[in-house]
């Protein structure tokens, strides 16, 4: 089955400069790849989310990579505020397949004032 | 996107006793999930749930213990059964309404005392 394995487990970054999260899966038939954002007491959130046909995607201060040869995906989150201080989860799941997302076990992003 | 109701956002239980979850999606779906999440942790998923069909179980849960309806494709329910201290977790339900993209619910904070 599917495994997903995120790092780092935490990053302080400070504020203005970029974070970067890296995500590794192992099973080639996966072709859809989100991110969540979870802030302290809420439920996660989805922020990007990318396919397998496509390399890099950009929203605003946010993007996500994907290497499919390499089985590897990031997020790229550039000029770093404090409300992106939360716990980051990536994920790989296979869309029109009825099966499991599988989650990274989540990045806890600090940005230092 | 769609969304996801979800009560009771919190409770405190006596061992022993049982309590019901409930969620509620704007949209048919084929499929909802659930999860636990302890504090600061990534999400486990305890079980998948189908409609008209038995509710599929990760390894280390079972129906027993956290018993699940899918009475329709927009409802589902998770009891925790015979709760002891060790089940005090966080509890979200989820659903993919688009194929892609998953939502949460906004999660029920469990204390067992």
């Amino acid at each position: 089955g599917e495994n997903v394995e995120q790092h780092p487990s935490t990053l302080s970054v400070q504020e203005g400069d970029s974070a970067v999260i890296k995500c590794t899966y192992s099973d080639s038939a996966s072709n859809y790849f989100p991110w969540y954002k979870q802030e302290l007491g809420k439920r996660p959130q989805l922020i990007i989310d990318i396919r397998s046909n496509v390399g890099e995607k950009k929203d605003q201060r946010i993007a996500v990579t994907l290497n499919k040869t390499a089985k590897h995906f990031s997020l790229h989150i550039t000029e770093t505020q404090p409300e992106d201080s939360a716990v980051y989860f990536c994920a790989a799941d296979q869309i029109n397949r009825d099966d499991k997302i599988i989650f990274g076990k989540g990045t806890r992003l600090h940005i230092l004032p | 996107s769609a969304v996801i109701s979800q009560k009771p956002s919190r409770d405190i239980c006596q061992r022993g006793t049982s309590l019901t979850i409930q969620c509620q999606v704007d949209s048919q779906v084929t499929m909802m999930f659930w999860y636990r999440q302890q504090p600061g942790q990534s999400l486990t998923l305890i079980a998948t749930a189908n409609q008209g069909s038995e509710a599929t179980y990760e390894s280390g849960f079972v129906i027993d213990k956290f018993p699940i309806s899918r009475p329709n494709l927009t409802f589902s329910t998770l009891t925790v059964s015979n709760m002891s201290p060790e089940d005090s977790s966080i509890y979200l339900c989820s659903a993919q309404p688009n194929n892609y993209g998953y939502t949460f619910g906004s999660g029920t904070r469990l204390t067992v005392v």
